[in-house]
């Protein structure tokens, strides 16, 4: 079976620019989380869906982060637009009964911004 | 913060000797869990102790958990450098809906 699928796995962009990242949950995972992780602070929770509704987005971190899921499978996390200190890896992952249950996380998104 | 902390934060070893890595916390929790993550991929789930559980053992890992002194601890004994990796302890709170908040991680280094 297949585990959490996240693209692109790098992407380099520049300062200003769009950037839209892409999240296929393990299917009939009903929970799906975007988490960022950086060497000062760590892993944080951005936001997490529970049967494809937001739930907590505290953690995003001001108006240019936004993410949606328009379906069961599918996912995006959108920064718009995009800064430097924006470089990190994001992560997304996806749990069968929720935000306290174990997570499966993909292999991540490593995202430069010059 | 409700954050687990994990300790030490970095620990070097020798291939075939044990490793011991802790967490401690604040609050009541529901459950506790411990992830890897190898570098430049993803955290990979290893064992979840649920509060009202002591112990228990997944292949040469295994994990204690003290209630009363709100810590909990990971043991990889006989390690192999392919145990070379962080691990994370998170703690979850507040039942189905609460939150499941991950520490900064111990960075295991095995030596071959």
């Amino acid at each position: 079976d297949a585990g959490v699928i996240q693209s692109p796995r790098h992407e380099v962009t520049e300062m200003g620019q769009e950037v839209t990242l892409r999240c296929k949950p393990i299917s009939g995972h009903n929970s799906l989380f975007w988490y960022r992780q950086t060497m000062m602070r760590g892993l944080e929770l951005l936001i997490y869906f529970n049967n494809n509704v937001p739930i907590d987005d505290s953690g995003m971190p001001e108006d240019r982060f936004s993410a949606k899921m328009p379906n069961a499978s599918f996912s995006t996390l959108k920064i718009q637009p995009s800064e430097p200190r924006d470089s990190a890896v994001y992560f997304c992952a996806s749990s069968l009964l929720g935000h306290t249950d174990t997570q499966y996380f993909g292999p991540g998104t490593r995202l430069t911004v010059l | 913060s409700q954050q687990g902390e994990e300790d030490p934060q970095a620990l070097s070893i020798q291939e075939g000797e044990n490793a011991t890595m802790n967490c401690s916390y604040k609050t009541s929790i529901n459950n506790l869990q411990w992830y890897r993550q190898n570098s430049g991929r993803g955290l990979v789930h290893l064992i979840l102790i649920r509060s009202n559980e002591r112990e228990k053992h997944s292949g040469r890992l295994r994990v204690t958990l003290d209630t009363s002194k709100k810590s909990s601890s990971l043991l990889i004994t006989a390690s192999r450098a392919a145990d070379t990796a962080s691990y994370f302890c998170a703690t979850a709170y507040g039942g189905s809906q609460g939150n499941l908040i991950f520490g900064k991680g111990t960075k295991l280094s095995v030596k071959p």
